[in-house]
């Protein structure tokens, strides 16, 4: 079954970070590009950022550039996404999809709150 | 960036009715590289359209896709109950990948 986990989602104070991890399963991990988009609570979807399938190119939304870092190892079939600086408005439930042109495959999500 | 507007924002129809959802770009989307995912209360997003037209894996013919450049519209003929979701657009030729607001299709 092609299945995607997400994992690492927790309550942090601002300027803190955290850790986002998506686990693959089911499909050549390493044939494709791999994403993250977000949803605030009651809100619409927003695209995050991308790593290419070999994790030479990645890509941001200016919301998060210069805080948040895409990764993959491809060995462990595993996308990360490493958040620093976290602001109020980065509470959202986290998605990881996988890329093969449009986003085929979506993950559960985890949640990440930031607050005081 | 491309920004996607989508129309209307609620759609309130009746099961057997036809449902027509809009989503127009601010430039045009390259290669209708133009996506519609369904989202119902407490799921992930699922793939419905690729490519402006082309139905994802499992989708069932009542969904059907259509338009080029700047305006695109998914078309839901014969709505069923398990329809009524929230349907988003999204391009994905060019980084912002960006999504549209979203229309809400209610009973």
């Amino acid at each position: 079954e092609v299945q995607l986990v997400e994992s690492g989602g927790d309550l942090v104070q601002p300027g803190r970070s955290l850790r986002l991890s998506c686990a693959a399963s089911g499909f050549t991990f390493d044939d494709y590009p791999m994403h993250w988009v977000r949803q605030a609570p009651g809100k619409g979807l927003e695209w995050v950022s991308g790593i290419s399938w070999n994790g030479v190119n990645t890509a941001y939304a200016d919301s998060v550039k210069g805080r948040f870092t895409i990764s993959r190892d491809n060995s462990k079939n595993s996308l990360y996404l490493q958040m620093n600086s976290l602001r109020v408005e980065d509470t959202a439930l986290y998605y990881c999809a996988k890329r093969d042109g449009a986003y085929d495959i979506w993950g559960q999500g985890t949640m990440v709150t930031v607050s005081s | 960036e491309i920004v996607l507007t989508q129309s209307p924002g609620t759609l309130s129809l009746s099961p057997g009715e036809r449902a027509t959802l809009s989503c127009r770009a601010s430039q045009s989307v390259s290669s209708s590289y133009l996506a519609w995912y369904q989202q119902k209360p407490g799921q992930a997003p699922r793939l419905l359209m690729y490519g402006a037209s082309s139905r994802a894996t499992g989708i069932p013919d009542r969904f059907s896709g259509s338009g080029s450049g700047t305006e695109f519209t998914l078309t839901i003929t014969r709505l069923e109950p398990e329809d009524f979701a929230v349907y988003y657009c999204q391009q994905y030729g060019r980084s912002p990948f960006t999504f549209g607001q979203g229309t809400k299709l209610e009973i």
